[in-house]
Order: structure tokens, then C-alpha cells, then sequence
């Protein structure tokens, strides 16, 4: 029974480049959300989506970053131009209804030079 | 503007005692609390969730309290085990659904 997953674990952009962040939920779920981790933090909400629908997206910044979760295929967490204060852990969570619990997966690490 | 907060950065504990984290909400508009608990390099871990119906929810050596009226709620372990050392979080969202908003985190030492 696969927990959340996600992908790359780690990951190294320059500044300016396009980064990339995949989530497969848990099997029978079907809402995700993001969240990121900057150093010393806690978790900021930024995003929740259900198939192909975006639900709510008032944690995320206005410019540069989208996310989607199509009908086939992980949910995808894209940051365009990257910059060095987006260094932080992405999580991604599950849930297999609006009033589940989330599940985590286990982040990925993002370091921009 | 922290709508959640954990006051205490750290904890450090000897095993067999019981350890207590604590957090603090700003919005009674809030209704259900959760408790995570994370490694590091790892995702959080769900540990115990509580409604705003009730003031008290155990599950083993986990017990949730929430005082509404003090917008205030409790992690009670007993007893505690190293293995039990970690950043602990709590976190809160409306309607039991949703975004959660987390609080800062707590970082449990268990010394044996």
C-alpha cells in the first residue's frame, strides 16, 4: 500500500531556471495539496487541487508558480525562474475526500544557486 | 500574522515522563486540530486529530486536549520514548477540510 510519492527527492536549479515537482497521491486519492517548508518554518498552505480542478489557491504566489492535477498522471508543481527564496522543502499531501485526513509524502528538497 | 502558534521552539524530556506540547490559535472560526509529527528529511507524519465538539481524544499514549475557550490545545505522551523524539506540529483547518495551517513546530528530545 504506496504512501504519497514524490519526485525528485532533491533537486539543484540555477537561478532563472524551471523547476519541476511531481506528486502521486495515495492510491484512491483524489485531492492534493502542496505545502512549503522554508528553513526554521512551518508549513505554508499553497495550493489544493482536485482532478483537474484547481480548489483553492490563495497560498500561492502570484507570479511564477502554477500547479496541476490532470485526469491522468501525478500532480505538478511548476516554478518558472526560479529564484534563491525558493530554496525550501515542498510537500505534497493526499486525501481521499475534502474531510480526510492528509497524508504526506516526503518532500522534496529544492536548492536554488 | 501567526494564526497558529507553538510558543516553545524545543522540549527535552527523560523517557518514561510525560512530555506536553502545546499551541495557541487566534480564530475561533477554527474547528478541527490535528497533531503531526515529523523526522527530519521525511514527510509529517498524522498522529491524533480532535473536532471542536469535544475537549478531549486519546489514542494510546497520544491524548489530545482542546480548551476552546482558552483557543489553546495539548499534546499529552505518557509514557515518553526516545523514539518519540521529533519536530511536532499542530495544525488546524475549518470545516474538518481544506487547507491546514500549521504552527511552527515543537522539537521533542527524549533522553533516555
Amino acid at each position: 500500500n504506496a504512501g504519497v510519492m514524490q519526485n525528485p527527492r532533491h533537486l539543484v536549479r540555477r537561478r532563472g531556471q524551471e523547476a519541476r515537482l511531481r506528486c502521486s497521491p495515495m492510491k484512491g486519492h483524489s485531492h492534493v495539496y502542496w505545502y512549503r517548508q522554508l528553513p526554521e518554518e512551518g508549513l505554508k498552505f499553497m495550493v489544493y487541487l482536485q482532478k483537474e480542478n484547481i480548489i483553492d489557491e490563495s497560498g500561492m504566489p502570484k507570479e511564477r508558480f502554477s500547479a496541476e492535477f490532470p485526469k491522468e498522471g501525478p500532480s505538478i508543481l511548476r516554478i518558472q525562474q526560479v529564484v534563491r527564496g525558493d530554496s525550501a522543502a515542498y510537500f505534497c499531501a493526499s486525501s481521499k475526500d475534502y474531510k480526510e485526513t492528509q497524508y504526506f509524502g516526503p518532500g522534496t528538497r529544492l536548492l536554488v544557486l | 500574522d501567526q494564526q497558529v502558534k507553538q510558543n516553545s521552539p524545543s522540549l527535552s524530556v527523560q523517557e518514561g515522563r510525560i512530555s506536553i506540547l502545546n499551541c495557541d490559535y487566534t480564530n475561533s472560526m477554527f474547528d478541527y486540530f490535528l497533531w503531526y509529527k515529523k523526522y527530519p528529511a521525511e514527510g509529517p507524519t498524522f498522529l491524533i486529530s480532535i473536532s471542536s465538539i469535544k475537549d478531549k481524544n486519546e489514542d494510546g499514549r497520544f491524548t489530545v486536549f482542546l480548551n476552546k475557550s482558552a483557543k489553546h490545545l495539548s499534546l499529552h505522551i505518557v509514557p515518553s520514548q526516545p523514539g518519540d523524539s521529533a519536530v511536532y506540529f499542530c495544525a488546524v483547518n475549518y470545516n474538518q477540510g481544506g487547507k491546514l495551517i500549521f504552527g511552527q513546530g515543537t522539537e521533542l528530545s527524549v533522553k533516555p
